[in-house]
């Protein structure tokens, strides 16, 4: 059964710090990890996407990384921001063939950057 | 703003009824999903539309239904409404391709009472 699970499910940490999420997927026929982040009752944004040949992605002060071997994924975020605060969800898609890509969705981090 | 675009924003009705949600993907994108989110869920698939055709199915209840037009928008229709049913409603949208972004839109608050 394909599934992506994610760890913490909840964080807080203090401006200025840094921290990891974790992400964990069984997924077959893996395409390509996805990292999203998600404003309260707005819609994703893509903040990395990575293939089976890379191992890290960034996207500023976001860094994401890939082991496909044991299937795990991180997002590290360096010196947070208040508007860090979000939803980090990991995507992982399975390609099926021509244009027919499967996503399957973490149920998501929630980090709390406080002052 | 990522270029796609819903409406309604917000839609309250009431149960048993029907409402169309509309979503103009980003210009070149031929691909549409629709997504389900409910309050403190994970994002729930629902289907893919790709240049007009279907291309994959999800979670989709037999009471919604979607479709993808030549101009390359497309709508989900939502009838016999229920409670449970009260959600944001996400369009996104892609280019064909296996490493492609794809780009939400902000999504229809869907309230049913």
């Amino acid at each position: 059964k394909n599934q992506v699970e994610q760890s913490p499910q909840s964080l807080i940490i203090l401006e200025g710090k840094n921290c990891t999420l974790q992400c964990n997927y069984t997924v077959s026929p893996f395409s390509n990890l996805r990292w999203y982040k998600q404003d309260t009752g707005r819609g994703p944004v893509s903040l990395t996407i990575m293939t089976f040949s890379e191992n890290t992605k960034s996207n500023g002060r976001y860094t994401a990384t890939l082991d496909a071997d044991t299937k795990q994924s991180s997002l590290h975020i360096t010196a947070s921001q208040l508007s860090d605060s979000a939803s980090y969800i990991c995507v992982v898609s399975a390609h099926y063939g021509g244009a027919t890509n499967k996503l399957i969705f973490g149920t998501g981090t929630l980090l709390a950057v406080q002052p | 703003d990522s270029g796609v675009t819903q409406t309604p924003k917000h839609l309250i009705t009431a149960t048993g009824q029907r409402v169309t949600l509309r979503c103009s993907p980003r210009s070149g994108d031929l691909s549409v999903y629709w997504y389900q989110q409910s309050l403190d869920q994970g994002l729930q698939f629902l289907i893919q539309y790709y240049n007009g055709e279907e291309r994959a199915k999800g979670n989709i209840l037999e009471r919604f239904s979607a479709q993808q037009f030549p101009d390359l928008h497309s709508e989900l229709n939502l009838s016999s409404l229920e409670l449970g049913d009260s959600a944001l409603y996400f369009c996104a949208s892609s280019t064909s391709g296996t490493r492609n972004t794809i780009y939400f839109g902000e999504g229809s608050w869907l309230t049913v009472v």
